[in-house]
């Protein structure tokens, strides 16, 4: 099993909407609607910010929304605030039911 | 939400057996499948496998002839054993609840080194 693709870094600007994706195939993004998304500050554990493709846990902000086309997943973020400065992996499930995750993106706040 | 904290060595030889304990408090430990999640020094993570209440288990393919996850229900506790360790194991190790993963423990640090 390779890793789901993400892109290393993104960034932006206060305010601006941000999009990352994650690109996997038929077997694991695409074929199942159990893709999560992560936010991890440095030396913090993860947090689960988006789960099922779309669903947001309590608590956490509107701002971030997740989506899914094909084996392409992606969350966005809008508004973005100088604390969105974080790393974001997306997992998902797979057809040998385990769990699989992209590499990590880091997003910059400018 | 569970609150989950991970237990163990800090510092394994090669060739031995890494083990790993987390406790659960705050919920039940039935019904619900429970992770351990490593990542290693300045790279992304890795889902180890996971283990449901009833004991069924889901491994990594990379890591499955290596891995045993056990649970221990009556003390809310669930374990990791990774055996014939190598530095390529040096991690922090997490314990997470769910299949969204959706609390994590604090992680625990273990370096691989004689």
């Amino acid at each position: 099993q390779s890793a789901l693709a993400q892109p290393a870094s993104v960034s932006g600007s206060p305010g601006q909407s941000i999009t990352i994706s994650c690109t996997g195939t038929s077997n694991d993004v695409g074929g199942y609607d159990y893709v999560s998304w992560y936010q991890q500050h440095p030396g913090k554990a993860p947090k689960l910010i988006i789960y099922d493709v779309n669903s947001r846990p309590s608590g956490i902000s509107n701002r971030f929304s997740g989506s899914k086309s094909g084996n392409t997943a992606s969350l966005t973020i809008s508004g973005l605030q100088a604390e969105d400065g974080a790393i974001y992996h997306c997992s998902s499930y797979t057809g040998s039911a385990t769990v699989l995750f992209g590499g990590g993106t880091k997003l910059t706040v400018l | 939400q569970v609150q989950l904290q991970e237990s163990g060595p800090q510092l394994v030889k090669p060739s031995e057996t890494l083990s790993l304990t987390c406790t659960v408090s705050g919920g039940s430990i039935n019904n619900y499948y429970w992770n351990w999640v490593r990542q290693p020094p300045g790279k992304g993570l890795e889902w180890i496998g996971h283990i449901y209440h009833t004991g069924s288990t889901n491994y990594s393919p990379s890591l499955k002839n290596r891995v045993t996850i056990s649970i221990d229900a009556s003390r809310t506790q669930f374990s990791l054993r990774l055996t014939s360790v190598t530095a390529a194991d040096t991690a922090v190790y997490f314990c997470a609840s769910k299949w969204e993963l959706d609390s994590w423990g604090q992680g625990a640090q273990v370096t691989v080194s004689s």
